[in-house]
């Protein structure tokens, strides 16, 4: 089956600039997931989506939203991006939240 | 509150010797643990779980883990390191309950070196 795919690989953006980036799931999974990985803070968690819904948000101001379409997929934005917001975000997708997460590839954004 | 604990920024080991990487969490509820490992410049990817059952869990590629509750551990352990099992490596918490269903708690990972 194939895996979680995210794209662009690669994003590079100016300061106040919007972002969007895209997740397809594994077929069958339900639930999304986002992470922000950037240098020297580890994975920070920030929006979970389940059947379409937002059902969790982590600790990031408003200018990071997203969505959940009706195939599962999901986007991710970044609004009036800022140059701390340089990092790897990670989608993952589960087939019901108790199950663990397989994580995409993810996309590397640079705010220049 | 849920967390996790890598105590060791990195591990070096030698090529045929056993490997630890260590992980400790605090959850309020039965915990559900996890162990990822990320190469340069890639995803996480999947290598074992703890739900219940059996407190040793053997994982992808020789890796396995115990789970004691008592010291609230789940230490990640490999009989015979490998050069290619060099990378970073992230133990991870889910607690069942409430708000937070769904969402794992990483720890900071552990940069793991196996040298020849």
């Amino acid at each position: 089956e194939a895996g979680v795919t995210q794209s662009p690989t690669h994003l590079i953006k100016t300061r106040g600039q919007q972002a969007t980036l895209r997740c397809s799931p594994i077929s069958g999974h339900t639930s999304v997931y986002w992470y922000q990985q950037a240098l020297g803070l580890g994975l920070q968690f920030l929006l979970w989506y389940d059947e379409g819904e937002e059902r969790n948000r982590g600790n990031f101001p408003p200018r990071f939203s997203g969505r959940q379409f009706p195939n599962y997929s999901s986007e991710l934005n970044v609004n009036a991006l800022e140059l701390e917001d340089s990092a790897l975000y990670l989608c993952a997708s589960s087939r019901t939240p108790n199950y663990g997460y397989t994580f995409g590839s993810g996309t590397r954004l640079t705010v220049v | 509150a849920q967390s996790v604990a890598q105590p060791e920024d990195q591990v070096n080991v030698a090529e045929g010797n056993p490997l630890t990487v260590k992980c400790t969490y605090s959850v309020s509820g039965n915990p559900y643990l996890f162990w990822y490992v990320q190469y340069p410049n890639r995803g996480l990817q999947f290598l074992l779980k703890y739900i219940t059952g059996d407190n040793l869990v053997k994982g992808s590629y020789g890796f396995e883990a115990e789970f004691n509750k008592s010291q609230t551990s789940f230490h990640l352990k490999k009989p015979s390191a490998l050069v290619s099992d060099s990378a970073l490596y992230f133990c991870a918490v889910r607690d069942g309950r409430g708000s937070t269903l769904g969402r794992l708690y990483f720890g900071r990972g552990t940069q793991l070196t196996v040298w020849p």
